[in-house]
């Protein structure tokens, strides 16, 4: 069964720094999205990584994929209170059809 | 539509009452996938349509759930004799194909009294 972990969960950030999260996945998959989601609202895509090694960044997000550990990143560079909401990494299953999430990282950037 | 429209945004019932939840693709896509966001569970994947057809029902949480679409286009979550814990927030999305990029609506924030 393909499991999704995300951490760390909740991350209190300040104005101006730089953060990671970090996403592992249990078993083989050929696709791995990140989504925010501010409160009340749906889920916005931001990336999708396809193959190892991928790195794509937009703004002050950078996420990128080793598929050999199993591992995505997404990496804040000078956070901005712009930035707080829950970001949610999701995988897509061994069918290729359903999405498979992690429990989300709820950021807040405080001055 | 420009996106995924779902109805009602929001739907307060009483125990025990049957829901009825809509979800209108992007026009065009094939394929529309339903969630479940709550507290407890996080983000669970429910059912998958390529067309009009569910291939593999099995991520429906109890057999007082079902889903439909028809004209491969409109699709319907419909749970009979809603309990507590059925409380949640319903997320449909669409893709042009399946495996495609999933495109989410807005949700439909569900309260069972």
């Amino acid at each position: 069964e393909l499991k999704v972990e995300q951490n760390p969960l909740f991350l209190s950030m300040q104005e101006g720094k730089n953060y990671t999260i970090y996403c592992n996945y249990s078993t083989t998959s050929d696709r791995l999205y990140w989504y925010r989601q501010d409160p009340g609202k749906s889920l916005e895509s931001l990336f999708v990584l396809l193959s190892n090694g991928a790195v794509k960044q937009e703004g002050r997000l950078m996420a990128s994929l080793d598929t050999k550990a199993r591992l995505s990143t997404l990496h804040i560079t000078a956070a901005v209170h712009d930035l707080s909401a829950t970001y949610f990494c999701a995988v897509v299953d061994q069918a290729g059809t359903a999405l498979i999430f992690g429990k989300g990282t709820t950021l807040s950037v405080s001055s | 539509g420009a996106g995924v429209s779902q109805s009602p945004s929001n739907k307060v019932t009483e125990k025990g009452k049957d829901v009825e939840l809509r979800c209108d693709p992007i026009s065009g896509h094939t394929a529309l996938y339903w969630y479940r966001q709550s507290l407890g569970q996080g983000l669970e994947f429910l059912i998958y349509f390529q067309g009009n057809s569910a291939p593999d029902k099995s991520g429906l949480p109890s057999d007082r759930f079902s889903a439909e679409r028809t004209g491969g286009s409109v699709s319907t979550l419909t749970i009979q004799r809603t309990q507590q814990e059925d409380s949640a927030v319903y997320l449909c999305a669409s893709s042009l194909f399946l495996g495609q990029p999933q495109h989410f609506g807005d949700g439909t924030r569900l309260s069972i009294l």
